[in-house]
């Protein structure tokens, strides 16, 4: 059963700041993993996909990263601002799902960028 | 484009009264998923749609719940004799295939209170 922990739960970081949300999964036979960030009240915005044949994935001020043997997946956010502000979540599919895809969510980091 | 759309955006309803949900895919997008997020559980997946079937429907907590899916498109989810611990935002995703490929994308999801 695929287990995700997400450290830390919380942070606060002044405006400026590269910061690193680390997510570890149990289960390192996965295809890919998904980062999302929900802000309060929101549903989930897609960040990231990363296949397992990769092992970095950028998007602008983001790069996630993973580690299918040690189970990890890092999510870097360079010079944050205060509209990075939200809960960033990361989203490995469970075992055996080849066929389903479904999700299976950490707790999440809620991070909070301070002007 | 247009993206996942969800309706109601919030419901409360009386315990015992029957609920049902609307989740309105990406266009084209032939899986479909429903994850259920509350304060004590986090996200958890509830079902999965391949078109109109649904060969994953393990995170379904009781009986009570089911859905649908007609035309490859629009799916619903109802709740028969809502009890109070079935108070949460309710999401639904969809992707393209294959699954392994691509991001799931979210919709704002459904706030279902109980009283």
């Amino acid at each position: 059963k695929q287990e995700v922990t997400q450290i830390p739960a919380a942070l606060s970081v002044p405006e400026g700041e590269n910061l690193v949300l680390n997510c570890s999964f149990t289960d390192s036979a996965i295809y890919n993993l998904q980062w999302f960030r929900q802000d309060p009240g929101k549903g989930l915005t897609s960040l990231l996909l990363i296949q397992s044949s990769q092992r970095e994935q950028t998007s602008g001020r983001l790069n996630a990263s993973l580690d299918k043997s040690s189970g990890r997946s890092t999510l870097y956010i360079a010079a944050s601002q205060p509209g990075d502000s939200a809960t960033y979540l990361c989203a490995p599919p469970s075992r055996g799902s080849s066929n389903t895809g479904k999700l299976i969510f950490g707790q999440g980091t809620t991070l909070q960028v301070k002007p | 484009g247009a993206g996942v759309s969800q309706s109601p955006s919030n419901k409360v309803t009386e315990k015992g009264k029957d609920v049902e949900l609307r989740c309105d895919p990406i266009s084209g997008h032939t899986a479909l998923y429903w994850y259920r997020q509350s304060l004590g559980q986090g996200l958890e997946f509830l079902i999965y749609f391949q078109g109109n079937s649904a060969p994953d429907k393990s995170g379904l907590p009781s009986d009570r719940f089911s859905a649908e899916r007609t035309g490859g498109s629009v799916s619903t989810l109802t709740i028969q004799r809502t009890q109070q611990e079935d108070s949460a935002v309710y999401l639904c995703a969809s992707s393209l295939e294959p699954i392994s490929a691509h991001e799931q994308y979210f919709g704002p999801g459904t706030r279902l209170t109980v009283t």
